[in-house]
């Protein structure tokens, strides 16, 4: 069972940035939050993850919020390539519980 | 590095076959394991190890059965097919399973069980 809570789907224009939230009111304090996405027909890929503070990376950004409940993956400007299915993921046991995910869509 | 692979990227098979899905990684990783994805739902761990020689149970074990002789390999084997075995298959990766550990995913195979 997942404990992440995600949109089903999102839009954004080309050149755009995007912010996909994620609930996460369960998570302990030593859980990271993950986050993969997986593009049409292919399998799921690291995007970035953290524990506390803010994280960039030259994919995206993760802002965290101060109570750790909730985060928010940032890509600063979006491209037709990131058209994906965006997953925010926690560890439970020895492995990740993929939810449904958020389906991005991104107009030209 | 090729990363992970995994074969055949397609299969059909009628209800009853066995067959043997295929993964293998060369990044040395001693964490691998088994998810399938049905259409609108996420990804569902089937079964997974931690290292050869050591297999365990994911949330969807039934139907299917694994084994890890060496580093490299993690076959998955469908035992005797049902329709509701049709699905992505996805193998995966990373280093010792740990929590801040990447996991690398293979491009899945598609499996349809008539």
């Amino acid at each position: 069972d997942a404990k992440t809570t995600q949109p089903n789907s999102m839009e954004s224009n080309e050149e755009e940035p995007v912010h996909l939230p994620c609930n996460h009111s369960t998570i302990s304090g030593t859980d990271y939050i993950h986050w993969y996405r997986q593009l049409p027909s292919q399998g799921p890929e690291y995007v970035i993850h953290g524990l506390t503070s803010n994280v960039n990376n030259r994919m995206a950004s993760l802002a965290i919020a101060e109570d750790r409940k909730s985060s928010t993956l940032i890509l600063h400007r979006a491209t037709l390539r990131d058209a994906a299915v965006y997953y925010c993921i926690l560890y439970y046991g020895q492995n990740f519980v993929f939810g449904p995910g958020t389906r991005l869509s991104v107009l030209p | 590095n090729a990363g992970v692979t995994q074969t055949p990227k397609f299969q059909v098979l009628k209800t009853g076959q066995s067959m043997t899905l295929q993964c293998a990684q060369d990044m040395n990783h001693e964490y691998m394991s088994w998810y399938r994805q049905d259409p609108g739902m996420g990804l569902r761990l089937i079964h997974y190890s931690v290292g050869a020689g050591i297999t365990d149970q994911g949330e969807v074990p039934n139907g299917y059965n694994v084994s890890r002789s060496t580093t490299e390999d993690f076959p998955l084997r469908l035992l005797s097919a049902a329709p509701s075995q049709t699905s992505v298959y996805f193998c995966a990766s990373s280093y010792v399973g740990g929590q801040t550990d990447t996991q690398y995913f293979g491009p899945g195979t598609r499996l349809t069980v008539l």
